[in-house]
């Protein structure tokens, strides 16, 4: 039973290039969590998606960021015109299900460096 | 609104003595409360969770966790420490009515010395 994937592990970006994060939940979790992890720093929540659906993205930036989880095909992270403060570790995590306490699977993350 | 405060950015032990990891707790519901771990350069692993059964908890690796409502804490115990015990680990809060999105600590740092 795979776990949550995603990739690509390393992506180098220019400033003002997009940068397109995918994650792949595990086999049965319907519920996906984007979390960004700041040098030095704990994770941060960004946004949380059940498939066409964003149900909290309280997280997020308001600008150049977005996120989706398609019917089919994995959840994406999106961030338009990459600054050098966008240089993170971003972490999927996938649940069975959306309530209190079901456990969330992370993914290994994405080391996203803007040059 | 929920939040978690991790009392050492970093604790050196020396193996084969008890490890003690400090975390307390903020939240306006009753939470589930979790420690996860975080190997250099890999992704996070859950050591275990409390979620309003027992409330000594024990998880993976010897490790485990009593939480103290009185006091608001969550403290993470293992009684030695072994080598491959060293990485970041993580406090972490989720409460009903803030969904299941998960609030992080800073984190604590943990070193073991031959």
């Amino acid at each position: 039973n795979a776990g949550v994937m995603q990739n690509p592990r390393h992506l180098v970006r220019r400033r003002g290039q997009e940068a397109r994060l995918r994650c792949s939940p595990m086999k049965g979790h319907s519920h996906v969590y984007w979390y960004r992890q700041l040098p030095e720093e704990g994770l941060k929540f960004m946004v949380y998606l059940q498939k066409e659906n964003i149900i909290d993205e309280s997280g997020m930036p308001k600008e150049r960021f977005s996120a989706e989880f398609p019917k089919e095909g994995p959840s994406i992270l999106r961030i338009q015109q990459v600054v050098r403060g966008d240089s993170a570790a971003y972490f999927c995590a996938s649940s069975r299900a959306g309530d209190l306490g079901y456990e969330q699977y992370f993914g290994p993350g994405t080391r996203l460096t803007v040059t | 609104a929920q939040s978690v405060t991790q009392l050492d950015s970093h604790v050196s032990v020396s193996e084969g003595t008890p490890v003690l990891l400090r975390c307390n707790y903020s939240s306006s519901y009753s939470p589930s409360l979790f420690w996860y771990v975080q190997h250099p350069n890999k992704g996070l692993q859950l050591l275990l969770k409390y979620t309003s059964a027992a409330t000594l908890v024990k998880g993976i690796n010897g490790f485990e966790a009593e939480f103290k409502k009185s006091e608001t804490s969550f403290h993470l115990t293992k009684p030695s420490a072994h080598m491959s015990d060293a990485a970041e680990y993580f406090c972490v809060v989720s409460a009903t009515g803030g969904g299941n999105k998960l609030t992080f600590g800073t984190g604590t740092q943990l070193k073991v010395e031959l």
